[in-house]
C-alpha cells in the first residue's frame, strides 16, 4: 500500500516564476492538506481540499492556490514566487473527519533564487 | 505570540537519560493534541496522541493540562535513535482537522 507521494522531490525557480507541486494521497484517503515548512520552523497550514473544493485555508496570500482531482490527488500552485517562498512543501492525506490521523508525504523542497 | 510554543533546544543528552519537553498553546478551543517526530530532512510522523488522562507508549509518556494549556512529552532511557525534532501539534477540531504546529524541539542523544 503506497503512502503519500509527492513530486518533484526538489525544484529550483527564480523570483517571479510560477510553480506547480503534486501530491497523491494514501490509498483510501479523500482529504488532502498542504503545509509549508521554512528552515528551522514547524509546518504551517496552507489549505485543505475535500470533494475537489478548498475547505479550510490558513494565512497565505492568493498567490497560493490549489486543486483536487476526482481521484483525490492534488496540486499546489504558487504564482509570482518570492525568495521567502523557499521551503519544504508537505502534503498530508487523511480520511475526512475532525480527528483522523494525517499522513505526510516526503515533501517537495523548493528553492527560489 | 505563536499559537503553539516550544523551546527550540537543542537538548543534548547522554544515552539512557530521561528528557522532558514542554509545549504551551494559546487557543483554548483546541480539541486534540499530538506529538510528531521529524527526522532531519524527512516528513513529520505521528509519535503519539495526548489525552487529559495522560498516556504512555513504551519509553514515551505524554501529558495534557487543559487548565494551563500545557502539553508535555517525557522520554525515558534515551536511545541514539531518538535524536530528532519533536513537534507539538494541536487541532481545533471545529476547524476541520487543521493542524497547528509548534516550532519543534531538537533532541540530540549522544553515546
Amino acid at each position: 500500500d503506497a503512502g503519500v507521494t509527492q513530486s518533484p522531490t526538489h525544484l529550483i525557480k527564480t523570483r517571479g516564476q510560477q510553480v506547480t507541486l503534486r501530491c497523491s494521497p494514501k490509498s483510501g484517503h479523500d482529504t488532502v492538506s498542504w503545509y509549508q515548512q521554512a528552515l528551522g520552523q514547524g509546518p504551517q497550514f496552507i489549505f485543505q481540499y475535500y470533494e475537489e473544493e478548498e475547505r479550510q485555508r490558513g494565512n497565505f496570500p492568493d498567490r497560493f492556490s490549489g486543486h483536487q482531482f476526482p481521484n483525490y490527488s492534488s496540486e499546489l500552485n504558487v504564482n509570482a514566487l518570492l525568495l521567502g517562498d523557499s521551503a519544504l512543501y508537505l502534503c498530508a492525506s487523511s480520511l475526512t473527519g475532525d480527528n483522523n490521523e494525517q499522513f505526510f508525504g516526503p515533501g517537495t523542497r523548493l528553492t527560489v533564487l | 505570540r505563536k499559537e503553539v510554543e516550544q523551546d527550540p533546544g537543542p537538548f543534548n543528552v547522554p544515552e539512557g537519560a530521561t528528557v522532558a519537553f514542554n509545549c504551551t498553546y494559546s487557543n483554548s478551543a483546541s480539541q486534540s493534541f499530538f506529538w510528531y517526530r521529524q527526522d532531519c530532512r524527512k516528513e513529520p510522523k505521528l509519535l503519539m496522541s495526548v489525552y487529559s488522562s495522560g498516556n504512555e507508549d513504551g519509553r514515551f509518556t505524554a501529558q495534557l493540562n487543559r487548565a494551563s494549556q500545557y502539553i508535555s512529552l517525557l522520554i525515558r532511557d534515551s536511545k541514539l535513535s531518538d535524536s530528532a525534532t519533536y513537534l507539538c501539534v494541536v487541532n481545533r477540531n471545529n476547524a476541520g482537522n487543521m493542524l497547528t504546529f509548534g516550532g519543534g524541539t531538537r533532541l540530540m542523544v549522544k553515546p
